[in-house]
């Protein structure tokens, strides 16, 4: 069963602070990593889907890099705001479908 | 973006009732749709695939009799939780998949489950 595990499992950080988290996966036999955002109340929102080692991808001031080979991904917000306060999710499939493993999740919480 | 609306919000029902939970793609067609389940300070845990037209594909340990998956359109797939027990409480999400082929899944907003 593939294990996703993210770290760390919370995060406070102070408005304007930038921060990162990590996603672990097996090396092996990858597929694909999805980050998600889940704030309170609201469904998960898809922020990247990355395939290629060595990838990075950007939207705004969150970034997330992937590494295929020693099996890690991090996600970055630069300059976090207390907008960016939900729950990061990452996610992979254990095979050729597209049903997604997830991990625990980050919380973060941007102090104004 | 693609829009995935998932009914009711909240449920509490008694124990030995059964309850209905619709997840619908608004403005896309959703041949594949997932059901996964939240148990308190736990990931999402996948409990079943549901294709349109075809029978949901449940992963190891989940109960097929008492979830229930239907999916007779390409925007409407429905949960039953069957003769509920209060160790069904929980929080249910569906997804969809997005015709992309990304992988990429459009979220419910998802259902808190109480049974008395």
């Amino acid at each position: 069963i593939l294990n996703v595990e993210q770290s760390p499992q919370s995060l406070h950080v102070q408005e304007g602070d930038s921060t990162n988290f990590t996603c672990s996966f097996p090396s092996s036999n990858f597929y694909a990593l999805h980050w998600y955002r889940w704030e309170t109340a609201k469904s998960p929102e898809a922020l990247f889907v990355m395939t290629l080692n060595g990838d990075e991808k950007k939207k705004g001031r969150i970034s997330a890099t992937l590494n295929t080979k020693e099996g890690y991904s991090y996600l970055y917000i630069k300059g976090s705001q207390p907008e960016d306060s939900a729950t990061y999710l990452c996610a992979s499939p254990s095979d050729s479908s597209y049903k997604l493993i997830f991990g625990s999740g980050t919380r973060l919480l941007v102090r104004p | 973006g693609a829009v995935v609306s998932q009914h009711p919000s909240w449920v509490i029902c008694k124990s030995g009732t059964s309850v209905k939970i619709e997840c619908r793609s608004l403005d896309f067609q959703a041949t594949t749709m997932f059901w996964y389940r939240q148990f308190p300070k736990q990931s999402l845990m996948l409990m079943a695939t549901s294709n349109e037209g075809s029978k949901a594909t449940y992963e190891q340990g989940v109960e097929k009799d008492k979830f229930l998956i239907n999916h007779a359109s390409l925007t409407l797939s429905t949960l039953t939780v069957t003769s509920a027990h209060p160790e069904d409480s929980s929080f249910y999400i569906c997804s969809a998949l997005t015709p992309s082929n990304t992988g990429e899944l459009f979220f419910g907003e998802g259902s808190r489950l109480t049974v008395l």
